[in-house]
């Protein structure tokens, strides 16, 4: 079956823009998560969705960050006005259920590079 | 603080010799632990995982040991193959945590000779 996709593979942005991802998990998983992995380094919890709800957002890092999941599948993360610091590769990954022993499956990434 | 975090950056290993990465982790609460492998360009692939009532468990070539005591997490693979090259990371989530938010480490590197 498909896995988990995110668009763009790659994004590159100017200083200041705003930028969407976009993360589509494994059908029938109703939990989504975020990460962010900058090089050299392991991922880095950024928010957690049950369903529709965000129910831990305590890894975005500032409230230029902003996710939603409005139907419980697809999930965009928004990132406003970028800067250098948020080049970095999203990752996103869904679990069947969220229990913390769920299998988390993870797409390939969103490369961002803010210029 | 807390965290999750690698003895070595980097592993070379002999195609055919066993490898083995290790992990600290300083949070005496943290009850389920996970070892990821990923590839240049890929995302985090599941490869086994333990839960803090175990001491070790085994799966195809990989074995993971957990020593709670001096909080150690280590990752055996036997029989090393080119296609074992990748960074590794251990993985930790803490029961409390409402949901399944990883905490992970930075990261091993391994590469495998021919």
């Amino acid at each position: 079956g498909a896995g988990v996709s995110q668009t763009p593979s790659n994004k590159v942005t100017e200083k200041g823009k705003y930028v969407e991802l976009r993360c589509d998990p494994i059908s029938g998983h109703t939990a989504l998560y975020w990460y962010r992995q900058s090089l050299g380094q392991g991922p880095e919890f950024l928010i957690y969705f049950q369903g529709t709800g965000a129910a831990d957002d305590s890894g975005l890092p500032n409230d230029r960050f902003f996710a939603v999941r409005p139907e419980g599948s697809v999930s965009t993360l928004k990132i406003q006005r970028t800067e250098r610091g948020d080049s970095a590769v999203y990752l996103c990954a869904s679990t069947e259920s969220g229990f913390i022993t769920d299998t988390q499956y993870f797409g390939p990434g969103t490369r961002l590079t803010v210029l | 603080g807390e965290s999750v975090g690698l003895h070595l950056p980097t592993l070379s290993v002999q195609e055919g010799d066993n490898s083995i990465i290790n992990c600290a982790y300083s949070n005496s609460a943290s009850d389920y632990f996970i070892w990821y492998k990923q590839e240049s360009g890929k995302g985090p692939q599941f490869i086994i995982d333990i839960r803090s009532n175990m001491d070790k468990r085994q799966g195809q070539r990989v074995t993971v040991l957990l020593n709670k005591t001096v909080k150690h997490l280590s990752l055996q693979i036997a029989a090393t193959q080119p296609g074992d090259s990748a960074v590794y990371f251990c993985a930790e989530n803490r029961i409390y945590n409402q949901g399944g938010k990883l905490i992970f480490g930075q990261g091993t590197e391994l590469s495998v000779k021919p």
